[in-house]
């Protein structure tokens, strides 16, 4: 199993300009999670979703889109990057259990 | 406003030592409360957890103590060694879906 993939590792942005982060699990879990990580700040929750066509807001949603069209992917969309939103993003999934599996990460930086 | 409050932000010791790292919450809805290590440009993996009816817990070098009525639970790390050097966040999860929130992290240093 690969586990949590995301692609890219990697990513600049200029102001105003969209991307769309992605995350694949291939454990069949059906929770899933868009996590942010600032320095000094911990990990917020972003978005998550509890099952293929079912997602919900986070504590910190805001310029952020997500949809889970199946049980392995949760892409993460970023309409108009601002600079707030320079970011390390993780992705994380469990299957309905209390351990969540984290991805590797994507780093953004939008200039 | 952070629900979860972590200390300290960084700590250091000498191999061996035992650091001990501290978080509080407010919301008795909480009700699991894991331990996560992060290594330098990784994802945090699960270190340890605990529930709210168990004061103490220890998993090899690693022990989780609770205290429910002070609202306050800490990491202590046994016989301390250079890999330990990682950042480490506690969290908790209140009600369904596992939402996690997380401390702000603790940067720990094993000097050898």
């Amino acid at each position: 199993n690969a586990g949590v993939t995301q692609t890219p590792k990697f990513r600049i942005l200029k102001i105003g300009q969209s991307m769309t982060l992605q995350c694949t699990q291939d454990m069949n879990h059906n929770y899933m999670y868009w996590y942010r990580q600032d320095p000094g700040m911990g990990l917020k929750l972003i978005y998550y979703s509890v099952g293929a066509g079912i997602t919900d807001k986070g504590e910190v949603p805001n310029g952020y889109n997500v949809s889970r069209s199946t049980t392995e992917d949760f892409p993460l969309r970023l309409e108009l990057a601002a600079p707030s939103q320079t970011s390390v993003y993780f992705c994380a999934s469990t299957l309905s259990t209390d351990t969540q599996y984290f991805g590797p990460g994507t780093r953004l930086t939008v200039l | 406003q952070q629900q979860v409050k972590q200390s300290p932000q960084s700590l250091i010791v000498q191999k061996g030592g035992i650091p001990i790292i501290n978080c509080a919450y407010e919301n008795t809805a909480f009700d699991y409360f894991p331990w996560y290590q992060q290594f330098p440009g990784k994802g945090p993996a699960l270190l340890i957890a605990i529930r709210p009816d168990v004061s103490e817990k220890k998993e090899g070098r690693f022990t989780i103590s609770f205290n429910k009525s002070a609202k306050q639970f800490s990491l202590h790390i046994m016989d301390s060694q250079p890999g330990d050097s990682a950042t480490y966040f506690c969290a908790a999860v209140s009600g369904g879906y596992n939402k996690l929130i997380f401390g702000a992290g603790t940067r720990l240093a094993v000097h050898p």
